[in-house]
């Protein structure tokens, strides 16, 4: 089966401080991955992907993440965190079969304090 | 990039009336939309596919009957809620491919709209 895991609720930096938010995948074939950001109320704004490539993929606002695919991972990653940052973070992968379906994680909560 | 637009941002109405939330490519051509709802501090869940048109495919346990969507164009989509009950309110957030983006990874990126509060009385 399909699927994408963020075991983190929420993750906590202080501003100035890397940060990572993680997530896990499961989908057969080569995964096509996401990662979408919302602010409260708003819909999601795509940040980054990852479809081929180098495996260190740069996105929005100075995000970057890293798939490994010995360990299933695409941890999404910054090296200075920023209170602006501060949102619900989702990772998805796109399900196999027609119409490019997403399978979205839980999300991941980011706070970062001053 | 592309962007998506969806009307009304926020939705009151009474229990048993309808509601329609539209969602539109503003620069761009889409032949698939989808539409998700997202509970409180949870995941986004994929209601349907949207198809310009014809009809549109459903997940497992959503009701056909009770939201009904409409593809008419290459531009917009709508979702309407009928008889809609308490149970029913949520966030409503629809999203589009932009397909005729040059290059695979551009045609697989999906553009949210800002989303529709529903709130059933």
């Amino acid at each position: 089966a399909q699927s994408v895991a963020q075991p983190e609720d929420q993750v906590n930096v202080a501003e100035g401080n890397p940060l990572t938010v993680k997530c896990t995948y499961s989908v057969s074939g080569n995964p096509y991955l996401f990662w979408y950001v919302q602010y409260p109320n708003r819909g999601l704004q795509f940040l980054l992907k990852y479809i081929t490539g180098d495996n260190l993929v740069k996105g929005s606002y100075g995000f970057e993440a890293e798939f490994n695919k010995s360990q299933t991972s695409f941890h999404l990653k910054k090296p200075s965190a920023l209170v602006s940052d501060s949102a619900l973070y989702f990772c998805a992968v796109r399900a196999s079969g027609g119409y490019n379906k997403l399978i979205f994680g839980a999300g991941t909560r980011l706070a970062v304090h001053p | 990039g592309a962007v998506v637009s969806q009307h009304p941002s926020w939705v009151i109405c009474k229990s048993g009336t309808s509601v329609k939330i539209e969602c539109r490519s503003l620069d761009f051509q889409a032949t698939t939309m989808f539409w998700y709802r997202q509970f409180p501090k949870q995941s986004l869940m994929l209601m349907a596919t949207s198809n310009e048109g014809s009809k549109a495919t459903y997940e497992q346990g959503v009701e056909k009957d009770k939201f009904l969507i409409n593809h008419a164009s290459l531009t917009l989509s709508t979702l309407t809620v009928t008889s809609a009950h308490p149970e029913d309110s949520s966030f409503y957030i629809c999203s589009a491919r932009d397909e005729l983006a040059g290059g695979r990874l551009a045609k697989n990126i999906q553009y949210f709209g800002a989303g529709t509060r529903l709130s059933v009385l």
